[in-house]
């Protein structure tokens, strides 16, 4: 059974940094692309950050860029978001998302429980 | 970045019902379009990718299809456990965006 779980989301004061973590669990973590997604409460879905399997691609939204690193650890089965000057407008939940492809067109298959990052003095 | 505007944002139906709920992107994706429902409380998960390809493990009474930039996810019979809200999402080219979202509620 493919599980991801979040560790790491917390209340934080506005210019601090949080370190989220992802176990995957249930497939071969190596094998598979991975994604940071984040809900603010109450609001839609936003796309936060891409990751490959290898780690030779990475990519970021707009509103996180230079802000946020994404990494991965294959051999521990981790992904990471290491989350820097925060402001209140990272308050959100933060989902763990595999992604699978079918020929060149990309899905979010599987997704972790979230993890609740809360940004406020 | 591509705009992905769904309609209607939300709707009142009942058990038994056909929902019809549109996506439409800002520029052409193709078929590059997926569907995810949300339970309250829950973290989403994945209806249909690549416009009308039925994930594994989702009832046949979920459908998607696509014409031009417009696409549609259709209940044909609305379950209770479908009042949910419901979001596209374009995996053309990053950054990957996704729908408002559309929420069914029970009339």
């Amino acid at each position: 059974e493919v599980q991801l779980v979040e560790s790491g989301g917390g209340l934080v004061q506005p210019g601090g940094s949080l370190r989220l973590s992802c176990a995957a669990s249930g497939f071969t973590f190596s094998k598979y692309s991975m994604n940071w997604v984040r809900q603010a409460p109450g609001k839609g879905l936003e796309w936060v950050s891409y990751i490959s399997s290898d780690s030779t691609n990475i990519h970021y939204a707009d509103s996180v860029k230079g802000r946020f690193t994404i990494s991965r650890d294959n051999a521990k089965n981790s992904l990471y978001l290491q989350m820097n000057s925060l402001s209140d407008e990272d308050t959100a939940i933060y989902y763990c998302v595999r992604i699978s492809y079918n020929y060149v067109l990309y899905y979010f298959d599987f997704w972790g429980q979230g993890t609740l990052v809360t940004v406020s003095s | 970045d591509i705009q992905m505007t769904q309609s209607p944002s939300s709707l009142s139906a009942s058990v038994g019902d056909r929902v019809t709920i549109t996506c439409r992107a800002s520029q052409s994706i193709s078929n590059s379009l997926n569907w995810y429902q949300q339970r309250p409380g829950k973290a989403p998960k994945l209806l249909i990718y690549a416009a009308s390809n039925l994930q594994s493990g989702v009832p046949s009474r979920f459908s998607g299809s696509a014409s031009g930039t417009d696409f549609t996810l259709i209940i044909s019979s609305l379950q209770p456990e479908d009042f949910a809200t419901y979001y596209c999402q374009q995996s053309y080219n990053t950054p990957w965006t996704f729908g408002q979202g559309a929420k069914v509620e029970i009339k």
